[in-house]
């Protein structure tokens, strides 16, 4: 009974391609997220969405576009691949409201999709 | 620029001895440390955490430690075992920032039987 799942594991497409990735998550989260590893394995942060509302949009090309129909669905949708967008996808989720100074919170990560831009 | 640095690339340690994993920090508005653990193939998995706070966190075998005027955390794990053999991540957070991570790059535990 998988927290985060994404789909799929493995994407491998041409360059120009329009492609998606799914991700779900099962915990009852409010925020839900979209990372990406590069080449040198930096996990960098790309968007945020608090209760299907976009927060953080760390200055991704514009190619990229985040969809949230629901609190438990953050899809990605990347228009006209390009060879440098090959990298591991990863969604997460964490629980933000609360309203509690530091409160223990941690994000929970999906297992990945590979994506291969050929 | 990178605002949380994991200076060693790697780490090789004999099985039941002491893994120290370090994690610098530049943002002194940091206020919250995770550690995450990855497998190949496998997405970051959640390990430990310490709040500004706290110096000191311990769960079972793995212990972190912060130092603010420093700006470091490290990670203990004793005993290490095989099955540790993974990729550490450190990541620190603001708690006014909705949950986003800032990471360093990794470091590759090896433990060795």
């Amino acid at each position: 009974d998988t927290a985060v799942s994404q789909t799929p594991k493995y994407l491998v497409t041409q360059m120009g391609n329009d492609k998606s990735i799914k991700c779900e998550q099962n915990l009852g989260h409010d925020t839900m997220y979209w990372y990406k590893q590069d080449s040198k394995k930096f996990l960098k942060i790309m968007f945020s969405y608090n209760n299907k509302e976009l927060i953080i949009n760390e200055t991704v090309p514009n190619r990229f576009s985040p969809k949230s129909p629901d609190k438990a669905h953050l899809n990605l949708h990347i228009n006209s691949l390009e060879l440098g967008d090959s990298a591991v996808y990863f969604c997460a989720s964490s629980q933000e409201a609360g309203g509690a100074f530091l409160k223990n919170t941690e994000a929970f990560f999906g297992q990945g999709t590979r994506l291969t831009v050929v | 620029d990178q605002q949380v640095k994991q200076n060693s690339p790697s780490l090789s340690v004999q099985e039941g001895r002491i893994s120290i994993l370090n994690c610098d920090y530049t943002n002194s508005m940091f206020d919250y440390f995770l550690w995450y653990k990855k497998y190949p193939a496998e997405g970051p998995t959640f390990l430990i955490s310490i709040s500004s706070i706290k110096d000191k966190n311990e769960d079972g075998r793995f212990t972190v430690f912060l130092n603010k005027s420093a700006k470091h955390l490290s990670l203990h794990i004793v005993p290490s075992q095989p099955g540790d053999s993974a990729v550490y991540f450190c990541a620190a957070r603001l708690s006014t920032s909705y949950g986003k991570l800032t990471f360093g790059q990794g470091t590759i535990l090896t433990v060795h039987p």
